[in-house]
């Protein structure tokens, strides 16, 4: 299966703890996204990047939350010091870059903070 | 800022039955796509349909069909011949044509099919 792989699925987390959740694109894509699903809310986007630069993070908290893409390796959504609030399931997508408007999503992380 | 509005937070059909999830946006742009996303209780997103806001014919995919109307900025989907397997939280979105774009969701509405 080619497709965007997030893991771990599932994560649970005391307060002040760190959570990293790691998203592995569609092989040839070099553009990932996070967004963040509350209960019975939509997707919000967070952070746009590509391969080693953050292009857009105008919906990522400016604290405690943090977003990477290195050259190898996958994605790292990064979230210190976590709080009840956070918990929620977070979903990477990718893109190949060439403007078809079509994100492939992961199957999303659901982080529960206790 | 692009806003996408899903008036229906639930609907109900029974199976083989056909029904339609609303949709409008905003927007000033002239030019792009609009999405249908399904997210079942697996919780993946799973691309449904898409339209070119270029393209004044309606897309179309098998039993899932849409209504664009630009002009009104409303884009509702179309159910027909309603299956168990369609219960799902169902999410309209839109990206416009800008290189660093997002997609904006709606809130979602959420199918039931019953037998």
């Amino acid at each position: 299966n080619a497709g965007v792989m997030q893991n771990p699925r599932h994560l649970v987390r005391r307060r002040g703890q760190e959570a990293r959740l790691r998203c592995s694109p569609v092989k040839g894509h070099s553009h990932v996204y996070w967004y963040r699903q509350l209960p019975e809310e939509g997707l919000k986007f967070m952070v746009y990047l590509q391969k080693e630069n953050i292009i857009d993070e105008s919906g990522m908290p400016k604290e405690r939350f943090s977003a990477e893409f290195p050259k190898e390796g996958p994605s790292i959504l990064r979230i210190q010091q976590v709080v009840r609030g956070d918990s929620a399931a977070y979903f990477c997508a990718s893109t190949s870059g060439q403007y078809t408007g079509e994100l492939f999503f992961g199957e999303g992380s659901r982080l529960t903070v206790l | 800022a692009q806003t996408v509005t899903q008036s229906q937070p639930e609907m109900s059909v029974q199976e083989a039955e056909t029904v339609t999830l609303s949709c409008t946006y905003d927007t000033s742009e002239s030019n792009y796509y609009l999405f249908w996303y399904k997210q079942p209780p697996s919780r993946q997103m799973i691309l449904v349909i898409r339209q070119e806001a270029y393209k004044q014919q309606n897309a179309t995919e098998n039993r899932f069909s849409v209504n664009f109307q630009k002009a009104a900025k409303s884009f509702s989907l179309k159910i027909s011949d309603s299956q168990l397997g369609d219960t799902a939280m169902y999410f309209c979105a839109f990206i416009p044509p800008s290189g660093y774009s997002t997609l904006t969701f709606g809130k979602g509405t959420m199918l039931l099919v019953s037998p």
